[in-house]
């Protein structure tokens, strides 16, 4: 069954920067599209981005566009979110999620990770 | 505020049917974009419930189905049990928002 662990979650200033790391198992990383979705305290789950099995597509939400970047290493199996110019309002859980499905707009998650913790603070 | 809108909570006593709404717009349920559902206690990972409007992964009870038409969709639990009170969300596709899954604000069901 697939597993996915997240790490790198941690307490940053505002404007810092983080990457979190998810490695995969127990599926063939490279066939399918991976996925972050947070969620910021008591709130809702927010999907952040998603990149393409052979990572050749990224998507972002308005609210990461241009601050965020996904990435993948498939002889790692490890997915990955560099996050730059932190926010007090990305403080947050993120999941780390398995894409399935088919076209694009049908995708859902079905397997997720544990989630790691991000806290933007001074 | 999410783009698509799920009641903030519902309730029902142990064995009772419960139904959880999931309402969007003609740029997602409505553009045919499929509805997917997932059972969520805070801090442990999301589990799918529901994929494609209306398929159970295997392991999932039968107490658990879904339904679409139109902008809407909904999630129906029968037979009430302790271990179903969650939080459930409803996700699909926004074609006005460049490869942009959406999620519903998500609806803390309570059993009584």
């Amino acid at each position: 069954e697939p597993q996915l662990l997240e790490s790198g979650g941690d307490l940053v200033p505002p404007g810092g920067s983080l990457r979190l790391s998810c490695a995969a198992s127990g599926f063939t990383f490279s066939g399918y599209a991976m996925s972050w979705v947070r969620q910021a305290p008591g709130k809702g789950l927010e999907w952040v981005s998603t990149i393409s099995g052979t990572g050749d597509a990224t998507y972002y939400a308005d609210s990461v566009e241009g601050r965020f970047t996904i990435s993948r290493d498939q002889s790692k199996n490890t997915l990955y979110l560099q996050m730059n110019s932190l926010r007090a309002e990305d403080t947050a859980l993120y999941y780390c999620a398995k894409d399935q499905g088919h076209p694009l707009q049908n995708y859902y998650l079905d397997y997720w990770g544990q989630g790691a913790l991000v806290t933007v603070s001074s | 505020q999410s783009v698509l809108t799920q009641p903030p909570s519902v309730s029902g006593a142990p064995g009772q049917r419960v139904t959880i709404s999931c309402t969007g717009s003609s740029s997602n349920i409505g553009a045919g974009c499929d509805v997917h559902w997932y059972q969520h206690l805070p801090g442990t990972a999301p589990k799918l419930l529901i994929y494609g409007n209306t398929n159970r992964p295997s392991g999932v009870p039968d107490r658990f189905s879904g339904s679409k038409s139109g902008t809407s969709a909904s999630l129906v639990i029968t037979g009430l049990q302790a271990d179903d009170e969650a939080d459930y969300y409803c996700q699909s596709f926004d074609s006005s928002l460049s490869g942009s899954k959406v999620f519903g604000g998500g609806t803390k069901l309570t059993v009584l």
